[in-house]
């Protein structure tokens, strides 16, 4: 079956770093999305991996193992404004997403 | 408008009523899609659209419809609602499907079905 595993909740502090993981099984693979989505909000794009490595984009990086079937969402100097659910997503053989829960991260001061 | 539009924004229903979601989007997207989203679990697709004139079933689509008949508009028909259809409802677009884009989503609509 498809399944894409990702921590329900994570909490860190403003101006650090946190690491958010995701795993995915599916049939066929065609990259990972990352979406990022305030409550009460609909889901903004945030990257899209396809090749194996690290994808930097100002204070958000995301990396890609095809082989282990796993992801990160590295987000550093954290700021309040963070404070949301990160949902993963991988393209199936159709290019359908398959979504995540999503996990939640809480920013502490 | 820009982007995407969902209408209504919230809509409390009984149940067996006939309710549609309207979706519009005005970036001349090919592909478009509905999702149900519900807590503890991941946006789940309803039905999807390729091109106008084109629909397919997503992982849920029992009790709903949806059509095609323009690029723009993509409307989500719930014939007779049941209180299992309480959700989120977003839809999206991207440029085209058989490849993976980007999908740009609507604000959504929260359902209520008592």
């Amino acid at each position: 079956g498809q399944n894409i595993d990702q921590p329900t909740e994570m909490t860190a502090t403003e101006g650090a770093i946190v690491q958010i993981n995701c795993t995915y099984q599916t049939s066929g693979f065609n990259g990972l999305f990352w979406y990022q989505q305030h409550a009460g909000e609909a889901p903004t794009f945030l990257s899209y991996n396809v090749l194996d490595g690290l994808e930097e984009k100002g204070r958000f990086s995301s990396f890609l193992s095809r082989s282990k079937g796993y992801s990160y969402l590295l987000l550093k100097e954290l700021q309040m404004k963070d404070s949301a659910s990160f949902l993963c997503a991988a393209a199936d053989s159709n290019y359908q997403l398959i979504w995540g829960a999503g996990t939640k991260l809480i920013i502490k001061p | 408008i820009a982007g995407i539009t969902q209408a209504p924004t919230s809509q409390i229903l009984a149940a067996g009523r006939r309710m549609t979601l309207r979706c519009t989007q005005d970036m001349r997207h090919n592909a478009m899609y509905w999702y149900r989203q519900d807590l503890g679990l991941g946006l789940r697709l309803i039905h999807y659209s390729n091109t106008a004139g084109t629909t397919g079933k997503g992982e849920v689509p029992d009790g709903y419809s949806v059509s095609r008949a323009n690029t723009d508009d993509f409307p989500l028909t719930l014939a007779s609602a049941v209180p299992s259809q309480t959700s989120v409802y977003f839809c999206a677009s991207s440029a085209t499907s058989g490849s993976p884009n980007e999908q740009f989503f609507g604000p959504g609509t929260r359902l209520t079905v008592l």
